[in-house]
């Protein structure tokens, strides 16, 4: 079955840290991967996203994502962390099943950072 | 660019009643919204897709019903959440895709039902 996996619920980072953020999806092909971030009150933000091509992403907010599809993992990655980017990440993908670009998203990640 | 608006962001309503809310692109026509709903610190859970001009369509599980969608232009799509009841609680989210295949959100809208 197609399913979308972020094992971490909460991972707390100090300013300044790297940071990664883990998504594993299960598919038989390669699906179109997204990265989304939502802020209390905020819709939520299109950070980067993937369908082919060079597998390293770059996207705004100095955020980056590798799809590696050995590992069916889209992880998204940012060298130094700011306070600011303390909010809920969410990964999603469109599993290409011929229906408008429906998303499947992870459970969420909360991320907190210290000063 | 690329911006959608929710109104209202927050409602409470009585258990009986209807409540609508809308759900616009701001700055650019949308052939396809669609409808989410999120549970507290949970994901979002796809609940339609709405396309212009023709009838929704629904997840399974959702009741076609009770969330009423529709989609009579470019830029507004509307749910109607009919005889609300507590259980219907909720914070439901719309995004509207882009022919670049992203899909923008809105911001929400809190559900409550008393």
């Amino acid at each position: 079955a197609q399913s979308v996996t972020q094992p971490d619920i909460h991972i707390t980072v100090s300013e300044g840290a790297s940071l990664e953020l883990r998504c594993n999806y299960s598919y038989g092909a390669t699906p179109y991967l997204f990265w989304y971030v939502q802020s209390p009150g905020q819709g939520l933000q299109l950070l980067l996203k993937y369908f082919s091509g060079d597998t390293l992403v770059q996207g705004i907010k100095g955020f980056e994502a590798e799809f590696k599809r050995s590992q069916s993992s889209f992880n998204l990655r940012k060298p130094s962390v700011h306070w600011s980017d303390a909010a809920e990440y969410f990964c999603a993908v469109d599993f290409n099943t011929g229906t408008a670009s429906k998303l499947t998203f992870g459970t969420g990640t909360r991320l907190q950072v210290t000063l | 660019g690329a911006v959608v608006s929710q109104h209202p962001s927050r409602v409470i309503c009585k258990s009986g009643t209807s409540v609508k809310i809308e759900c616009r692109s701001l700055d650019f026509q949308a052939t396809t919204m669609f409808w989410y709903r999120q549970f507290p610190k949970q994901s979002l859970m796809l609940m339609a897709t709405s396309n212009e001009g023709s009838k929704a369509t629904y997840e399974q599980g959702v009741e076609k019903d009770k969330f009423l969608i529709n989609h009579a232009s470019l830029t507004l799509s509307t749910l109607t959440v009919t005889s609300a009841h507590p259980e219907d609680s909720s914070f439901y989210i719309c995004s509207a895709m882009l022919p670049i295949y992203e899909q923008y959100f809105g911001p929400g809208t809190r559900l409550t039902v008393t």
